[in-house]
């Protein structure tokens, strides 16, 4: 069974500083996905992950996956208060059954 | 405009009585998903279609239905909700009959109460 874990859950940081959320996943896996949830909204794609050493950057948002440590990670720089949301990163299996696992979930809050 | 639309967006109900949650597309998207999400537990997927009349379990299908008999529509069937399917549902599409490269697109969800 794939699992997918977020680290850390909650995460609260001033503007200007740069962080980064950690997303574990279980088995082999060579796709994430990686969205957006303001609050009370629905979920917005931020990045799609392919292959391994896939980078890709948009704005302040900085994704990557290391397929061979199962890990992505989403680095904010210089974050500001409109990048407040929960993040969350999915995985899908690489059996080809079409179904994607989510991970629970960063909420990142920033502070003035 | 493209969109994923979802009907209704909010729906108290009782145990025992039950429901259709409706979700469109007009992308003309062939793989559609359901997924509820739970505080703490992230999105789990209930079912997921990969083209008119092709439905499979997603890891949470117990106590839901769907169909697909046409290609924009998915709609979501609690035959005889229980208060533990209280929970915001979520549909949502992505183009081309594998999800692999493609960006999946949500509706805006419904929240359900299940008294």
């Amino acid at each position: 069974e794939l699992k997918v874990e977020q680290n850390p859950l909650f995460l609260s940081m001033q503007e200007g500083k740069n962080y980064t959320i950690y997303c574990n996943y279980s088995t082999t896996s060579d796709r994430l996905y990686w969205y957006r949830q303001d609050p009370g909204k629905s979920l917005e794609s931020l990045f799609v992950l392919l292959s391994n050493g896939a980078v890709k950057q948009e704005g302040r948002l900085m994704a990557s996956l290391d397929t061979k440590a199962r890990l992505s990670t989403l680095h904010i720089t210089a974050a500001v208060h409109d990048l407040s949301a929960t993040y969350f990163c999915a995985v899908e299996s690489s059996f080809g059954n079409e179904k994607l696992t989510f991970g629970t979930g960063t909420r990142l809050t920033i502070i003035p | 405009e493209a969109q994923v639309t979802q009907n209704p967006r909010y729906l108290i109900t009782v145990t025992g009585k039950k429901l259709t949650v409706t979700c469109s597309q007009n992308m003309n998207h062939e793989y559609m998903s359901w997924y509820r999400q739970d505080p703490g537990l992230g999105l789990r997927q209930i079912y997921y279609s990969m083209n008119v009349e092709v439905t499979d379990k997603g890891d949470v299908p117990e106590g839901y239905k769907v169909s697909r008999k046409e290609k924009r529509n998915f709609p979501l069937i609690l035959e005889s909700p229980s208060p533990n399917q209280t929970s915001l549902y979520f549909c949502a599409s992505s183009t081309g009959l594998v999800l692999r490269n493609n960006e999946q697109f949500f509706g805006p969800g419904t929240r359900l109460t299940v008294l």
